[in-house]
């Protein structure tokens, strides 16, 4: 159990659109969920929680009109990335945290590509 | 700005050789976790710690939990090549260090 999926697994988009990105966790329900973005050769920046039924929280510097997240049931979490320019090409991850545990489960990646 | 320092940063050695990576906190946590993501793929948890100085083993992962929940180290007996990956560690507020990028050449 505790598996995640997101969709789709990459993107190619020209500068200037939408694109949203899914995550799902498929066997369990999480009230909470973390998305992450993630440069070649470096780790995983946490860019926002997102909160089942409430607004996400971001992190310092993460412009929440750009990320736009909804959480809007206990297995969906979504992240739109709004006005895509290329410097917003990146992995995008998130992770879902089974209630009660402190275990986090993550989603195999969206790459986003801006062109 | 990363709050978890890890070390080293890179790390090449021949297959059967050991090794220890640190992630090193100032801050107190209830948990830590540790992962390994290898390229194109999310994170995949290897383990939780929770209690002051406690150690797991996972066959030739020994992981180890500071006395005062504020560090840990993963050690590796006998590297593989299947070992090769990025290590990464995080605490309970789900920040994570930078991460130990592994090699191990057969």
């Amino acid at each position: 159990g505790a598996v995640v999926s997101q969709h789709p697994s990459w993107v190619i988009c020209k500068s200037g659109t939408s694109v949203k990105i899914e995550c799902r966790s498929l066997d369990f329900q999480a009230t909470t969920m973390f998305w992450y973005r993630q440069f070649p050769k470096q780790s995983l920046m946490l860019m926002a929680t997102s909160n089942e039924g409430s607004k996400a929280t971001y992190e310092q510097g993460v412009e929440k009109d750009k990320f736009l997240i909804n959480h809007a049931s206990l297995t969906l979490s979504t992240l739109t990335v709004t006005s895509a320019h290329p410097e917003d090409s990146s992995f995008y991850i998130c992770s879902a945290g089974r209630q009660g545990t402190d275990t986090q489960y993550f989603g195999p990646g969206t790459r986003l590509t801006v062109l | 700005t990363q709050l978890l320092e890890q070390s080293p940063q890179f790390l090449s050695i021949q297959e059967g050789e050991n090794l220890t990576v640190y992630c090193n906190s100032s801050s107190v946590f209830s948990s830590l976790q540790w992962y390994r993501q290898e390229p194109g793929e999310g994170p995949v948890l290897l383990v939780t710690v929770v209690t002051g100085g406690e150690v797991k083993k996972l066959k030739r992962l020994t992981f180890q939990f500071g006395d005062a929940r504020k560090d840990s180290s993963l050690h590796i007996t006998a590297a593989q090549p299947g070992d090769t990956g990025l290590y990464l560690c995080a605490f309970n507020d789900m920040r994570f260090g930078a991460g130990t990028r592994l090699t191990v050449k057969p």
